[in-house]
């Protein structure tokens, strides 16, 4: 079975400072990974997925096959990344759950001034 | 991306009654999915809607609760049905897209007195 683990419910970090958000995961074959954030009153929208490497908002995550691990981090947090992320996996192409999405619980991540 | 519409955004239901969500996509998608957010809770997959064929409901899940109706490839509603105050959550919709990841309506907030 697919699983998702986010261990802290909770991140407050100051303006300026790293911040590095938690992902291990548990899945037998080739997983895609994805980062999703919920900004207050907005819909969850798309932040990362592995396969395209890119940086979003200054937000990076690599993927960690022997850790099983997708660390979400980000060198300077600012104020307006506070939100709701999570992390979620879907499994390969091919596959029976391929598509369907499972979540890990969830990171509040608040950002002070 | 994709764009969805979803309907309604929230209600309030009494026991018993059945409320019927629907997802609009902006254009054609082979696989649509329902999610439910329990109160403090994660996201966890309903079922996959199909078109043209029967809505496949994940480990918890009953189509004679959530019936799902898929009638052509752009939407899909989920109906909840004989409602409790444990059925009340946040339920999703969501698309994926082949270079976006998953693309998630707005969702619909239901409470149920």
């Amino acid at each position: 079975a697919q699983r998702v683990t986010q261990p802290e419910k909770l991140l407050s970090v100051f303006k300026g400072a790293p911040v590095e958000l938690k992902c291990n995961y548990s899945y037998s074959g080739s997983p895609e990974l994805f980062w999703y954030v919920q900004y207050s009153r907005q819909r969850l929208q798309l932040l990362l997925r592995h396969i395209s490497r890119e940086s979003i908002k200054g937000f990076t995550a690599d993927l960690n096959k022997g850790e099983t691990s997708f660390h979400l981090k980000k060198p300077f947090a600012q104020e307006e990344d506070s939100a709701m992320y999570y992390c979620a996996l879907s499994g390969d192409a091919g596959g029976t759950s391929y598509g369907k999405l499972t979540f890990g619980q969830g990171t509040i991540l608040t950002v002070h001034p | 991306s994709a764009v969805i519409s979803q309907k309604p955004s929230r209600d309030i239901c009494q026991r018993g009654t059945s409320l019927t969500i629907q997802c609009q996509v902006d254009s054609q998608v082979t696989m649509m999915f329902w999610y439910r957010q329990q109160p403090g809770q994660s996201l966890t997959l309903i079922a996959t809607a199909n078109q043209g064929s029967e809505a496949t409901y994940e480990s918890g899940f009953v189509i004679d609760k959530f019936p799902i109706s898929r009638p052509n490839l752009t939407f899909s509603t989920l109906t909840v049905s004989n409602m409790s105050p444990e059925d009340s959550s946040i339920y999703l919709c969501s698309v994926p897209h082949r270079f976006h990841g998953y693309t998630f309506g707005s969702g619909t907030r239901l409470t149920v007195v």
